[in-house]
């Protein structure tokens, strides 16, 4: 069964932690995303990786981190910098590195206590 | 800067009546729009984007660059549309910007 898998489903944290989002994905896809989704507010992009081993930041990376040391796999980390961390997290993937046909996983969503 | 603009955050239809879901972008390059649809408890999944000029489950999208429009429409809606539907900008820097979405719902 080809996709994108997201774990966990639901994650709680105390403030001051860090907590890292899993996503893999088995399409052999080179590019992977994560976005954050808040109410009224759409989808914005935290990070992209378009090959192994090279990330950018997207337009608010600000208290994220992120690795790619495999094709599969693409671990968000979020900070205890990160300020109001409570959000949906979405992961995605696209075939090339072209952003244009995005494969979207079923999300993660963090609550922070 | 660029932006993608979504007015309606809700969109009620009847059934069998015709359906636009608007999309407005702002962009200094040459625009690559696309249509993202989530239905209730699937994941977010491309619909249509403009470069293929196709209409999919009815929906057709023009890009209307004189406008710096690129809306959603379909003659006859049908109850399966209802949805969450995210416009979407393609920039060049392989930024995908999405708008703030519309829910529309589909009255039977």
């Amino acid at each position: 069964d080809g996709g994108i898998t997201q774990s966990p489903k639901y994650l709680f944290r105390k403030e001051g932690q860090n907590v890292t989002l899993s996503c893999e994905q088995n399409l052999n896809h080179d590019a992977m995303y994560w976005y954050r989704q808040d109410p009224g507010q759409g989808l914005r992009l935290i990070y992209y990786s378009q090959i192994v081993n090279d990330f950018q930041k997207g337009d608010i990376a600000e208290g994220y981190s992120v690795s790619r040391e495999k094709k599969e796999s693409f671990p968000l980390t979020v900070t205890s910098a990160q300020k109001n961390p409570t959000a949906f997290y979405l992961c995605a993937s696209s075939r090339d590195g072209g952003a244009n046909v995005l494969t979207f996983g079923a999300g993660s969503r963090l609550t922070v206590l | 800067a660029q932006r993608v603009t979504q007015p309606e955050k809700l969109l009620s239809v009847f059934k069998g009546a015709p359906v636009e879901l608007k999309c407005n972008y702002s962009y200094s390059g040459s625009p690559e729009l696309f249509w993202y649809v989530q239905y209730s408890r699937q994941r977010l999944q491309l619909l249509l984007r403009h470069i293929s000029r196709e209409s999919i489950k009815g929906f057709t999208a023009d890009l209307n660059k004189g406008e710096t429009s690129f809306h959603l429409k379909k003659p006859f809606a049908q109850e399966e549309d209802s949805a969450m539907y995210y416009c979407a900008l393609l920039t060049g820097a392989n930024n995908l910007f999405f708008g703030t979405g519309t829910r529309l719902t589909v009255i039977p």
